[in-house]
């Protein structure tokens, strides 16, 4: 079964542009869920979709926004890029059978602000 | 506010000792706590759970331990090996599947394995 997958891997923009990232989960999985990792802060929850519905929210500014897809593949879109915003984006998805609390995790994108 | 909290910030241990990361956390609404472990450049890897009800599970190598009232948990790695050298995050969350599902992670604890 393949894993969970991110589109792009990297990504460099400039601040004040918008940018859209993009993930696949495990097939089957229904949840899917956006985490921002910073050396300073760690992983940090973002938001939370099942059946297209955003479920859980994290505490982060309304620049950062998100979808989900009936075929449950999900979208992120952080408006406006701040410097702060550069980090690693990580997508996880559960829903799969067993646990639903065990979310496996993408290799992430890495997105730079300059 | 941190939840989560993962004091050491690195540890270092031989090749066939025992590996102790700890895990703290301040919410009693968490009952379900899962460890992962991250290498560079990749997506962290989910290693072992455990639920409230219990204060143990056990997976081949990897033990975490459970203490609710202290809030406390623990991962055991007996015995350690070079390839164990990663990131290890714990992480919590609430056993409440309609509120959706959200990670509570700690900041790490970068493990580091010498032969």
């Amino acid at each position: 079964k393949a894993g969970v997958t991110q589109t792009p891997r990297y990504l460099i923009k400039t601040r004040g542009q918008q940018v859209t990232l993009s993930c696949s989960p495990i097939s089957g999985h229904r949840s899917v869920s956006w985490y921002q990792q910073t050396p300073g802060q760690g992983l940090q929850f973002l938001f939370e979709y099942f059946s297209e519905t955003q479920r859980n929210k994290g505490n982060f500014p309304g620049r950062f926004s998100g979808r989900q897809f009936s075929n449950s593949r999900s979208e992120m879109n952080v408006s406006t890029l701040e410097l702060g915003d550069s980090a690693l984006y990580l997508c996880a998805s559960s829903g799969g059978g067993g646990s639903s609390y065990e979310q496996y995790f993408g290799p992430g994108t890495r997105l730079t602000v300059t | 506010d941190q939840q989560v909290k993962q004091n050491s910030p690195s540890l270092s241990v031989q090749e066939g000792r025992i590996s102790i990361l700890n895990c703290d956390y301040t919410n009693s609404m968490f009952d379900y706590f899962l460890w992962y472990k991250k290498y560079p450049a990749e997506g962290p890897t989910f290693l072992i759970s455990i639920s409230s009800i219990k204060d143990k599970n056990e997976d081949g190598r990897f033990t975490v331990f459970l203490n609710k009232s202290a809030k406390h948990l623990s991962l055991h790695i007996v015995p350690s090996q070079p390839g164990d050298s990663a990131v290890y995050f714990c992480a919590a969350s609430p056993l409440n599947s309609n509120s959706g599902y959200a990670l509570n992670f700690g900041k790490g604890t970068s493990l580091l394995v010498t032969p």
